[in-house]
């Protein structure tokens, strides 16, 4: 099994909803990562979770909070989001740190915040 | 901030017609460079993970070699095939960060 599986596909949102986007892998991977890609942009790093400690937050704003309940699962729990985070959310794994090794991807989050 | 280059942004290639596209980097602090091919409704799938300057690496039809010391790799598909279609994205490391380039979209014309 080499997927990193993501859901929902696609999610639309109140600015005072809270949601949660889920993403799983049975790799064994130890580095989970969330990254956000806005059209024509390429994608941004948001965290790093390795060994299920958060490593890296790229100065996210709070309303952004991950969670790692387990080396095979990483959640982006989500409220009040603003219009401007519609974007592609896109989780990744690898085997150790992300340099190098191959990160291996889901299909994405379609988000919409209305 | 990571600036990492990807050109041209979009090309159309004829099929059975070779292409190649270039990704720049920071030359400093570099540990790795991957490359991946996102076609659409698919996850970005890895293509190569490049780590020592002069490297070269193939996979079928699809190479890229690696310029660690000017900050620079070439992806080059070898007699494009319309499943080549999709966009390819470079990704730099360095500084625990992987940084991405806005990729190249390749259309092959049947």
């Amino acid at each position: 099994d080499t997927e990193v599986t993501q859901t929902p596909k696609h999610l639309v949102m109140g600015m005072t909803n809270k949601k949660s986007l889920k993403c799983e892998q049975h790799m064994g991977h130890r580095a989970m990562y969330w990254y956000k890609q806005k059209a024509k942009k390429p994608p941004e790093l948001m965290f790093v979770y390795s060994y299920e400690k958060l490593s890296i937050n790229e100065s996210v704003p709070s309303r952004f909070s991950p969670e790692c309940p387990n080396s095979s699962l990483l959640n982006l729990h989500l409220h009040a989001l603003q219009p401007e985070d519609s974007a592609l959310y896109l989780c990744a794994s690898s085997q150790g740190p992300i340099g190098g090794t191959e990160a291996f991807f889901g299909q994405g989050t379609r988000l919409t915040v209305v | 901030i990571l600036n990492v280059e990807q050109s041209p942004q979009s090309l159309h290639v004829q099929e059975g017609d070779s292409t190649n596209f270039t990704c720049s980097f920071p030359s400093s602090n570099f540990y790795a460079l991957h490359w991946y091919r996102w076609e659409t409704a698919k996850s970005p799938e890895a293509l190569f993970v490049m780590t020592l300057n002069g490297d070269e690496k193939k996979k079928g039809r699809i190479s890229a070699t690696l310029n660690t010391k000017e900050g620079y790799s070439y992806l080059y598909i070898k007699g494009s095939q319309p499943e080549d279609s999709a966009t390819y994205l470079c990704a730099y490391y360095g500084n625990n960060r992987l940084a991405f380039g806005k990729g190249n979209q390749v259309v092959v014309i049947p």
